[in-house]
């Protein structure tokens, strides 16, 4: 089945405490996106990857790193984690682009994260 | 930067009506995206359009890509209650700096009573 899977889908952790949210795609996408959404706010973009070791901020990278190693696996890291950084967070990806099928883009379930 | 309208923010509606919903822009997009997320999920997508004029149907689902360039609209007929949740438009941008990046409406959030 193709799917993005994400892991964990439920953190609770503590201030300053680092923490890895893992993000995987079967779907041979090149491109992955870390979204967070807030009440209010919509689905908001922290960074993506065009294609392996090719990562780029989105509109709210501050206080989250990326990695692209793997063209199937995009883990958002929480070197430092704060409570303002408690939301729920999204794992996306689709084709590169080029095509109009390219733009359609597949969630994970999502990983529900409190920090206290 | 680029900011999507999506109108109505919630809608309380029978099981049985129809449901329409709409989101415009102040920018102009290649592609728009429909999407619906149940509570404690992540969004599916439901339809995508391609072209200015362009009308998608997906079972009940119906949805426009409209002629401006600037807006869309997803219509739901006969609702039932597993329409619940929230819809979100998505649109897309594949030029410039911001090539293939989605720009997401703030949803709707529809609930039908049976």
């Amino acid at each position: 089945e193709a799917q993005v899977t994400q892991n964990p889908r439920y953190l609770i952790t503590v201030t300053g405490k680092k923490l890895t949210v893992t993000c995987s795609q079967n779907m041979n996408h090149e491109y992955m996106s870390w979204y967070r959404q807030d009440p209010g706010l919509g689905l908001r973009q922290i960074y993506y990857s065009m294609n392996v070791e090719v990562t780029d901020k989105g509109d709210v990278p501050e206080g989250y790193k990326v990695s692209r190693k793997e063209k199937r696996n995009f883990p958002l890291i929480l070197e430092s984690p704060s409570p303002n950084q408690t939301s729920l967070y999204f794992c996306a990806s689709r084709l590169a682009g080029g095509r109009d099928s390219s733009y359609e883009q597949y969630f994970g379930p999502g990983t529900r994260l409190t920090v206290t | 930067g680029q900011q999507l309208n999506q109108s109505p923010q919630s809608m309380f509606i029978q099981e049985g009506e129809d449901v329409s919903m709409n989101c415009t822009s102040s920018s102009i997009f290649n592609t728009w995206l429909w999407y619906k997320q149940d509570p404690g999920e992540g969004p599916v997508l439901l339809i995508a359009l391609y072209k200015a004029g362009e009308l998608t149907s997906n079972g009940r689902l119906t949805a426009q890509f409209g002629i401006t360039r600037k807006d869309s609209f997803l219509n739901i007929s006969a609702s039932i209650p597993s329409d619940v949740g929230i819809y979100f438009c998505a649109g897309v941008n594949a030029g410039g700096t911001s090539y293939g990046k989605l720009t997401f409406g703030q949803g709707t959030i529809l609930t039908v009573h049976p």
